[in-house]
């Protein structure tokens, strides 16, 4: 199975900061990787897909990079609405598998 | 617009069998791969498995002796059996739609959570 490991587990920033969080896969899964986040509750919403193709009707300061091995998330100028935790999943084999999640605290 | 719902039982002792509905409004169950996916309490997201545009089932290998995922299209409903539950299978249980050739989940059901105890 593939094993994806994020970091860091939590941060914390404020309004209006560039924050990037990372996630690593356990073998190559060339840009098979999306991102999501979660708030308390919720079902996780998707932001990227393909590593780096934003879904539609998300925020432009959403970006993701990487490919292979690992890959990044990065909020350009954080908002109140982006505080939730944020996950990354592969689909390039399955079981597909998550990230154990990053939380991001003001 | 494309709208998930599910419903099942949330709590059921162990050794029970848990079963979960999930249906899909505003668009076809059968041109799409549905998954089921949980989350144990305060921890990430597992994958249980899923079914294909042929209806055939694919499983997490760590489930697979006790879960089976089906669909009736006639109803555009997709649901889950999971059995022999132990208190490590409460969680909440999400279905979600797999699209493209990345195979993201761009559509989720509410989630319900399932409390196994005795």
């Amino acid at each position: 199975d593939i094993q994806m490991t994020q970091s860091p587990s939590s941060l914390s920033a404020s309004v209006g900061d560039r924050v990037t969080i990372t996630c690593r896969a356990s073998q190559n899964i060339n840009n098979y990787l999306n991102w999501y986040q979660q708030k308390p509750g919720k079902a996780p919403k998707l932001l990227i897909y393909a590593a780096s193709s934003l879904q539609s009707g998300v925020p432009s300061r959403f970006s993701g990079s990487g490919s292979g091995t690992d890959f990044t998330l990065t909020i350009s100028s954080l908002q109140p609405e982006d505080f939730a935790t944020y996950c990354c999943q592969q689909s390039f084999r399955t079981p597909y598998s998550f990230g154990q999640g990053t939380r991001l605290e003001i | 617009q494309v709208q998930v719902q599910q419903w099942g039982a949330g709590l059921l002792k162990p050794s029970e069998t848990l079963s979960l509905t999930c249906a899909v409004y505003g668009g076809s169950l059968s041109n799409y791969y549905w998954s089921w996916i949980r989350q144990p309490p305060g921890r990430g997201l597992e994958w249980i498995g899923e079914i294909n545009l042929s209806g055939r089932s694919d499983y997490n290998p760590s489930l697979r002796s006790r879960v089976t995922i089906s669909e009736d299209t006639s109803k555009n409903q997709l649901s889950l059996k999971l059995s022999a539950l132990t208190a490590a299978d409460t969680a909440v249980y999400y279905c979600a739609r797999g699209v493209g050739w990345t195979q993201r989940f761009d559509y989720w059901g509410q989630g319900t959570l399932v409390t196994v105890s005795s």
